[in-house]
C-alpha cells in the first residue's frame, strides 16, 4: 500500500521566517496531494492541495510544490505568523481496492511553532 | 467555522454503555466518512458512505456501527467499547465518492473517553 513519510516532526521558527515541510510518497499511482492544518481542539482543515498534473500551486503565503519523478511534495509557508502554529499533515491519494475508491494516506504530522 | 457539525463535542462512557455520535453537513455532499484520531497521530479511516451506502469498512470492530439515515446525516453507534477506543472521532464529507480526489471537509470531532 501507499506510505507517506513527513519531515520534520517538529519545527520551530521565528515570526516572519519561512517554514518548509516535506513529504515523500511511495506509490506512483497517487495523483492528489492535500495539506491539512489542525489547531488544538479542532479538526483538520484543508489549506492547499495539488494534483499530479501541476508542479506548483500558491495561495497567498502558502505554496505547495510537487516533484512526481522523485515522489516528493512540500509545503512552504512564508512570513510566518504566530497563528500559523498548528500541526500540519500531508496526504496522498491511493487507489483503493475496495469498491474502486481512493483513500487518503496521511503523513505523521509536523508540529509547527512560530515564536513571536 | 467548519461546515461539518459533530455532536457531542465530548463524551465519557463506560464499557457497558451504548452511545451514538452524530454528524451533519448541509453542503450537498454525497460522501461521508468516519475517522479515528489518537493523540499526536494522523487520522485513520474507519468507514466511508457514498450515496448513503457503506462503501468502505476498514476492518473496524463490530462494537462500532455506522449509519447513514440520509445524505446529510451520519451516525456512529458505540457499544461495549474498550478504554483503548478513547480518541477523537472525526466526521468528514466530500462532494462525491473519493475516487475523484475531491477535498475532504472535516468536522471538529467528538472527544471520546471510555472508562
Amino acid at each position: 500500500g501507499e506510505n507517506v513519510e513527513q519531515h520534520p516532526s517538529t519545527l520551530s521558527v521565528q515570526e516572519g521566517d519561512s517554514a518548509v515541510i516535506k513529504c515523500t510518497y511511495s506509490d506512483s499511482a497517487s495523483n492528489y496531494f492535500p495539506w491539512y492544518k489542525q489547531e488544538l481542539g479542532k479538526g483538520p482543515q484543508l489549506i492547499i492541495d495539488i494534483r499530479s498534473n501541476v508542479g506548483e500551486k500558491k495561495d497567498q503565503r502558502i505554496a505547495v510544490t510537487l516533484n512526481k519523478t522523485a515522489k516528493h511534495f512540500s509545503l512552504h509557508i512564508t512570513e510566518t505568523q504566530p497563528e500559523d502554529s498548528a500541526v500540519y499533515f500531508c496526504a496522498a491519494s491511493w487507489p483503493y481496492a475496495q469498491g474502486g475508491s481512493e483513500k487518503l494516506v496521511f503523513g505523521k504530522g509536523t508540529k509547527l511553532t512560530v515564536n513571536p | 467555522d467548519t461546515e461539518v457539525t459533530q455532536t457531542p463535542k465530548h463524551l465519557v462512557m463506560g464499557m457497558t454503555n451504548k452511545k451514538s455520535l452524530k454528524c451533519e453537513q448541509h453542503m450537498g455532499h454525497r460522501a461521508m466518512y468516519w475517522y479515528k484520531q489518537k493523540a499526536k497521530k494522523p487520522p485513520e479511516l474507519m468507514f466511508v458512505y457514498s450515496y448513503e451506502k457503506l462503501s468502505i469498512n476498514e476492518s473496524v470492530p463490530s462494537r462500532f456501527s455506522p449509519e447513514c439515515p440520509n445524505s446529510s446525516l451520519l451516525n456512529l453507534h458505540l457499544h461495549a467499547l474498550q478504554p483503548e477506543d478513547s480518541a477523537l472521532y472525526l466526521c468528514a464529507s466530500s462532494q462525491d465518492r473519493w475516487d475523484r480526489s475531491i477535498p475532504l471537509h472535516f468536522g471538529n470531532g467528538t472527544r471520546l473517553t471510555v472508562t
